[in-house]
């Protein structure tokens, strides 16, 4: 079990559904990531929240909408997403400056856009 | 443009079969590498962090090394447990709290 819980596991959800995935971590970690990973790919960035404070947006879509309410959770907001979506969404946290501090992933929940 | 390249893409072996598998990389200032186990249907599993050249770490049947081109991940007699794919990611010191992983090498051993 990883220390860092992502929920759901699965989702199928259809292109004109709202749905939201949920990240939590209780490790103390004050940077906690979003990526997205397609089969057979490495996982690519899409945000990075610093002290609840979104730093990092790589140019990702305004159908996702990153929230990250307190410093142990982390949510994605998902609306009128594209079946090229679907894909693999990992969470991730760790301690802010990151040089002696890996990042922890959760197990990711397996989105597919019908 | 700053890269990461993993070889070879997959790999299998034989149950105490030993072999390395690579990761190159070409970033403007090196803060560290990485490198995690990923099962599939899971999220990635750090492994190790390298900082420098000429710096080893290791862990059971798996030890990394870096140089200033390149990572190793050396796999001393792997058992089929070991099966997985193995990404290497590497910090830029200019960069902020990001990775950039390279494509992986699943690894295959089989009993």
């Amino acid at each position: 079990d990883t220390e860092v819980t992502q929920t759901p596991k699965h989702l199928v959800m259809g292109m004109t559904n709202k749905k939201s995935l949920k990240c939590e971590q209780h490790m103390g970690h004050r940077a906690m990531y979003w990526y997205k990973q397609k089969a057979k790919k490495p996982p690519e960035l899409m945000f990075v929240y610093s002290y609840e404070k979104l730093s990092i947006n790589e140019s990702v879509p305004s159908r996702f909408s990153p929230e990250c309410p307190n410093s142990s959770l982390l949510n994605l907001h998902l609306h009128a997403l594209q079946p090229e979506d679907s894909a693999l969404y990992l969470c991730a946290s760790s301690q802010v400056g990151f040089l002696n501090s890996p990042l922890h992933f959760g197990n990711g929940t397996r989105l597919t856009v019908t | 443009e700053d890269q990461v390249t993993q070889s070879p893409e997959a790999l299998r072996l034989q149950e105490g079969e030993s072999s390395s598998l690579n990761c190159s990389y070409t970033v403007s200032g090196l803060r560290g590498l990485f490198w995690y186990r990923q099962d599939p249907g899971k999220g990635p599993e750090f492994l190790f962090t390298l900082y420098s050249a000429g710096e080893e770490k290791e862990k059971e049947r798996l030890k990394a090394t870096l140089t200033k081109k390149e990572s190793f991940l050396h796999i001393t007699a792997p058992k089929p447990e070991d099966s997985a794919t193995y990404l290497c990611a590497v910090q830029e010191t200019a960069g902020a709290n990001n990775l950039f992983f390279g494509t992986g090498t699943r690894l295959t051993v089989i009993p």
